[in-house]
């Protein structure tokens, strides 16, 4: 079966500006969770949407948004764009139905780069 | 709060072992994992453990737990140059979110 697709790959936008990314998971997943991946923080946690509620939510300032559809696909937003935003955005799916353990499996990412 | 850290950097001869170290802070019973990330890649789950668990093997990896010490290892045996990568180390609790909060990641190099 298809994995986790996040598209776009890479991105490059400049301050100030606004982005969308984008992520389809695993057929039959309802969970989907974002993550900032750089090099100073490590892996951040954004949040998680689940059956198009958010769920859960990380320590993230609120230029950060997002949303998932009836579908299960999932976006997220990055409004008034920082230098600092310039990070590898993970997505990860999991069919957690209810809080408990199961394996998420992680897109390939999408590059943000600001200018 | 949760709490994960680990090293930055493994060098390592191909052949040898290498055994990845972390560090977590929680108390509370957790899953443990460690995940993989190649280059241009996301990241894939190798495995877990439960901290009720003190060893978990699967062919050439073995994880170790010391749950007084807050201490998880990662052993991959016969390390190859496949094995190159960056290597997290992540712990969740039972009961809350369950979303595993993440080191910053070892880079395992692996040379000739």
């Amino acid at each position: 079966k298809a994995g986790v697709t996040q598209t776009p790959r890479y991105l490059i936008k400049t301050r100030g500006q606004q982005v969308t990314l984008s992520c389809s998971p695993i057929s039959g997943h309802r969970s989907v969770s974002w993550y900032q991946q750089t090099p100073g923080q490590g892996l951040q946690f954004l949040f998680e949407y689940f059956s198009e509620t958010q769920r859960n939510k990380g320590n993230f300032p609120g230029r950060f948004s997002g949303r998932q559809f009836s579908n299960s696909r999932s976006e997220m937003n990055v409004s008034t764009l920082e230098l600092g935003d310039s990070a590898l955005y993970l997505c990860a799916s999991s069919k957690r139905d209810r809080s408990e353990n199961t394996e998420a499996f992680f897109g390939q990412g999408t590059r943000l780069t600001v200018v | 709060g949760e709490d994960v850290e680990q090293s930055l950097f493994l060098s390592v001869r191909e052949g040898d072992s290498s055994v990845i170290n972390c560090t977590y802070t929680d108390s509370s019973s957790t899953y443990l994992y460690w995940y993989k990330q190649e280059p241009g890649a996301g990241l894939q789950l190798l495995t877990y453990i439960f901290s009720n668990m003190d060893m978990k093997q699967d062919q050439r990896l073995t994880v170790l737990l010391n749950k007084k010490d807050k201490h998880l290892s990662l052993r991959i045996a016969d390390t190859q140059t496949g094995d190159s990568a960056i290597y997290f180390c992540a712990e969740s609790i039972p009961g809350g979110s369950y979303i595993p909060t993440f080191g910053r990641g070892t880079s395992l190099i692996v040379h000739p």
